[in-house]
């Protein structure tokens, strides 16, 4: 499975956009990256998932660089209720195995 | 209303206590997992199952035991729980993983205390 490295934390203020970054170099050729959202003592939830270029969907966009070694989630205009973990993740579909890492702990200030 | 059941949601026991989590879900998803998650340590894989009757260790099984007899059951076995298996536990289903569109849904979690 490829390793995944996200920021441990981000601040950022209401109404901002965030982008959150993901590197996996050792991404493979049928790899997908999926972002998950997670609130305290709850499961976490899936925001998007892609594989090569951009995706946008009614929450989120998802930009990956043609090396696609990297990742970016990106919030539109963020607010309180998005303060959460969002944890990367890197692997088939067949999500035979699955590694979360410890996640981006994302705090939304007033 | 699709989801991911588990039960119970909290739970205390003593070490060596047998004890099982339920989980179910009303998907028909082939896919099933259990994860723990600890602080600082984020979700890890305990056992995942691809099927009925296929089922296969993930990052962390020391401990759990696990089966597949029904498509939409997948209960955690803990034979002799001990104390480092004190933890968050959740259950998560998926569709077929070959499928084109792949998202995991998880159940509200399973707060284990073992003594």
């Amino acid at each position: 499975l490829a390793k995944t490295t996200q920021p441990i934390s981000m601040d950022s203020y209401e109404g901002q956009e965030v982008n959150i970054t993901c590197s996996h170099n050792n991404i493979a050729t049928n790899d997908y990256i999926t972002w998950y959202q997670q609130f305290p003592s709850q499961g976490p939830r899936f925001i998007i998932q892609g594989y090569k270029t951009k995706v946008t969907n009614e929450v989120a966009s998802l930009f990956i660089p043609a090396d696609r070694k990297s990742s970016t989630l990106s919030l539109p205009r963020v607010s309180l209720s998005d303060t959460a973990v969002y944890y990367c993740l890197v692997g088939d579909r067949g999500y035979q195995k699955v590694t979360f890492g410890t996640g981006t702990k994302l705090q939304v200030i007033p | 209303e699709a989801q991911v059941t588990q039960n119970p949601r909290y739970l205390i026991t003593v070490t060596g206590k047998k004890l099982t989590v339920t989980c179910s879900q009303n998907m028909n998803h082939e896919y099933m997992s259990w994860y723990r998650q600890d602080p600082g340590l984020g979700l890890r894989q305990i056992y995942y199952s691809m099927n009925v009757e296929v089922t296969d260790k993930g990052d962390v099984p020391e401990g759990y035991k696990v089966s597949r007899k029904e498509k939409r059951n997948f209960p955690l076995i803990l034979e002799s729980p001990s104390p480092n298996q004190t933890s968050l536990y959740f259950c998560a289903s998926s569709v077929k993983p070959t499928s084109s569109y792949n998202e995991q849904f998880f159940g509200p979690g399973t707060r284990l205390t073992v003594l």
